[in-house]
């Protein structure tokens, strides 16, 4: 049963860089055909999906974040990392990391979750 | 971009009710279409995925239809641990979410 667990700082400074780990446990981050994402809910407001690495180390990202957002793997420590540069007050919101696992051929779902981590943007 | 839209916002229904909740997408998503159910304080909870397959351990009371643009989720007879929101997602094209439905108590 794998498990995912968010962490880093809950107050960042505006214009600095938000830097979020999710710490993957229930198995190796690097084996088998999954994506590994970051999503983010803002306080009262729906689900905004950020990016995601594939096991292969591709990734991909939402186009409006594109610009400021860099999401990386750390496989020894079964570890992937978010970082999103020159934060606003916008930017605040609980982040999810997240695995997208493939149920048959070419079914892919959000099956296992983080429990999530606020982060506010605030001076 | 696709745009996916829930309808209605919010849907106030007594357990034992059942529930049709919507999800419109701006162009073509094929079956692609999944759907989560979020509690407060709680992450979302995979329920159907690629429009009308139960994820694991979902109760057979959830079914999804649809394909296109134009989806459904049914809950057959609400339970009270089925009161929460519901959001769509879409996969054609990156990941997108709809907007939410919340399910409340009447």
């Amino acid at each position: 049963q794998v498990q995912l667990q968010e962490s880093g700082p809950g107050l960042v400074k505006p214009s600095q860089t938000l830097s979020l780990t999710c710490t993957v446990s229930g198995g190796p981050i690097s084996s088998g055909n999954y994506y590994w994402s970051w999503i983010r809910q803002p306080a009262g407001k729906g689900l905004e999906w950020i990016g995601r690495i594939y096991t292969g180390g591709s990734t991909n990202y939402y186009p409006s974040l594109k610009s400021r957002v860099t999401i990386s793997v750390d496989t020894s420590k079964n570890q992937f990392s978010l970082k999103l540069t020159s934060v606003t007050a916008a930017d605040t919101a609980v982040y999810y990391c997240a695995r997208e696992a493939q149920y048959v051929w070419n079914s892919w779902g959000l099956d296992s979750w983080g429990q999530g981590i606020l982060v506010t943007v605030s001076s | 971009e696709i745009v996916l839209r829930q309808s209605p916002a919010t849907l106030s229904l007594s357990p034992g009710e059942r529930a049709s909740l919507s999800c419109r997408a701006s162009q073509s998503v094929s079956n692609y279409l999944n759907w989560y159910q979020q509690k407060p304080g709680q992450a979302p909870r995979l329920l159907i995925y690629d429009a009308s397959n139960r994820a694991t351990g979902i109760p057979a009371r959830f079914s999804g239809s649809g394909s296109g643009t134009d989806f459904t989720l049914t809950i057959s007879s609400l339970e009270p641990e089925d009161f929460a929101v519901y959001y769509c997602q879409q996969r054609t094209h990156w990941l997108t979410f709809g907007g939410g439905t919340k399910v409340e108590i009447k």
